[in-house]
Order: structure tokens, then C-alpha cells, then sequence
């Protein structure tokens, strides 16, 4: 069966730090891969997909990037945090097509300090 | 692009009562919708799905119908249980082969459930 594994589960950093928050997925192949981040008490707004390695799709223009070194794997990362970039990011992933079942990880909870 | 409205943004029902979500969607060519609970700090997790050749679909206490004509879809909680708490997120898409590779989320209803 499928996995999903996202990690650190917690972090707090200071503003102007770096930021990787990373992503796998086990038990499947070629799958599409999503970053989300859901501020306190608010929706989830997609910041990143892809599709297959090295391909990444960028939905907000921000101080974050994306990149998917490995076909389940994929890492979000920051040169320098804001204190508006605290939140529960979470990745997710679909089969090839987009009408399959998209499954959340277990989330990252940042705060910025 | 996709856009999804939700309604309402926070739902209170006595336990026991049933519960309604609706959502409307603006591309005509997505055929997939989702529904996702999420509890207090937890992942959303689907509840239901319906894909747009169905007009109703039936788990236990939840449905979900599709009216395509019109572009919405709705929730339904029956006999709500004090579980059935939580933030519920519907969502469409469309066909990943016409380059739509992703959800397009509502933003969510809160659902208190009054014991």
C-alpha cells in the first residue's frame, strides 16, 4: 500500500533562516506531487505540483521553491523565512491521473518567530 | 482557471439533525469532486468522492449529488454525531490529459455539531 511521509512533524525557525521541508512517497510510481500551506484557521492554498522529476509548477510567486531530485521525492525550501510563511504545509500526492484519490501527508507545522 | 465557492463558511446542527454543504464550480469540463473532513490539527482526509457520469453517491450517514447542469455539488451529513465535527473542504478538477493536473479547493466549513 501507499505512504506518505513528510518531516520534521514540528519547527520553529527565526525570521531570515533557511527553510527544507521534505516529502516522500512509498509504494507507488510516477506519481503527482503536491505542496500546500494552510495558515491558522484558513484554506489550503496550493504553492507547488509536479509531475515527474524536475518538473515543478509554481502556483504563488514567493520567497519559496520546490524541487523533486527523485520520482517520490519532493522538498520545499526557503534562503530566507518570513513571519508570514508560519503555517501547516502539507504535501500530497495523486496517480497519474488527476481525478485519482489525492492523499495528504501528515503535515508540517512551521512557526516563525 | 478552475474557481470553487463554498457555503457556508461555519455550520452549527443539533446532534442528531442533518448537516448540508454546498459548493459551486465555474469550469464545465471538470468531472471529478472530492470532499475532505479535516480535524483540529490533523491532515485532511476524503470523505467522498463523485465523478460527473454519477448524480448521487451513498456511505452510510454521507452523500454527495451533482448537478452539472447547474455546477454544483453538495454534502450531506445525516444523523450527525458529535464526530462529524470538523472543517470540511470540497474540491473539482478536470481531466490531467487537457493539462489540469490539480485540485481547486473550496475554503472550507467549519461544522460544530451541538450535543
Amino acid at each position: 500500500s501507499q505512504t506518505i511521509h513528510q518531516w520534521p512533524a514540528t519547527l520553529v525557525q527565526p525570521v531570515g533562516s533557511p527553510l527544507s521541508l521534505e516529502c516522500t512517497v512509498e509504494g507507488t510510481s510516477n506519481p503527482n506531487l503536491y505542496w500546500y500551506r494552510q495558515a491558522a484557521g484558513r484554506g489550503l492554498q496550493l504553492l507547488f505540483y509536479s509531475v515527474g522529476i524536475g518538473q515543478i509548477s509554481s502556483e504563488v510567486p514567493q520567497n519559496l521553491s520546490a524541487s523533486r531530485p527523485q520520482d517520490r521525492q519532493f522538498i520545499l525550501s526557503s534562503k530566507k523565512l518570513l513571519l508570514s510563511d508560519s503555517g501547516f504545509y502539507l504535501c500530497a500526492w495523486t496517480g497519474v491521473s488527476s481525478t485519482d484519490t489525492q492523499y495528504f501527508g501528515p503535515g508540517t507545522r512551521l512557526t516563525v518567530l | 482557471g478552475e474557481n470553487v465557492e463554498q457555503h457556508p463558511s461555519t455550520l452549527s446542527v443539533q446532534e442528531g439533525d442533518s448537516a448540508v454543504i454546498k459548493c459551486t464550480y465555474s469550469d464545465s469540463a471538470s468531472n471529478y469532486f472530492p470532499w475532505y473532513k479535516q480535524e483540529l490539527g490533523k491532515r485532511p482526509q476524503l470523505i467522498i468522492d463523485i465523478r460527473s457520469n454519477v448524480g448521487e453517491k451513498k456511505d452510510q450517514r454521507i452523500a454527495v449529488t451533482l448537478n452539472k447542469t447547474a455546477k454544483h455539488f453538495s454534502l450531506h451529513i445525516t444523523e450527525t454525531q458529535p464526530e462529524d465535527s470538523a472543517v470540511y473542504f470540497c474540491a473539482a478538477t478536470g481531466d490531467s490529459n487537457f493539462g489540469n493536473e490539480k485540485l481547486t479547493f473550496g475554503t472550507g466549513t467549519r461544522l460544530t455539531i451541538i450535543p
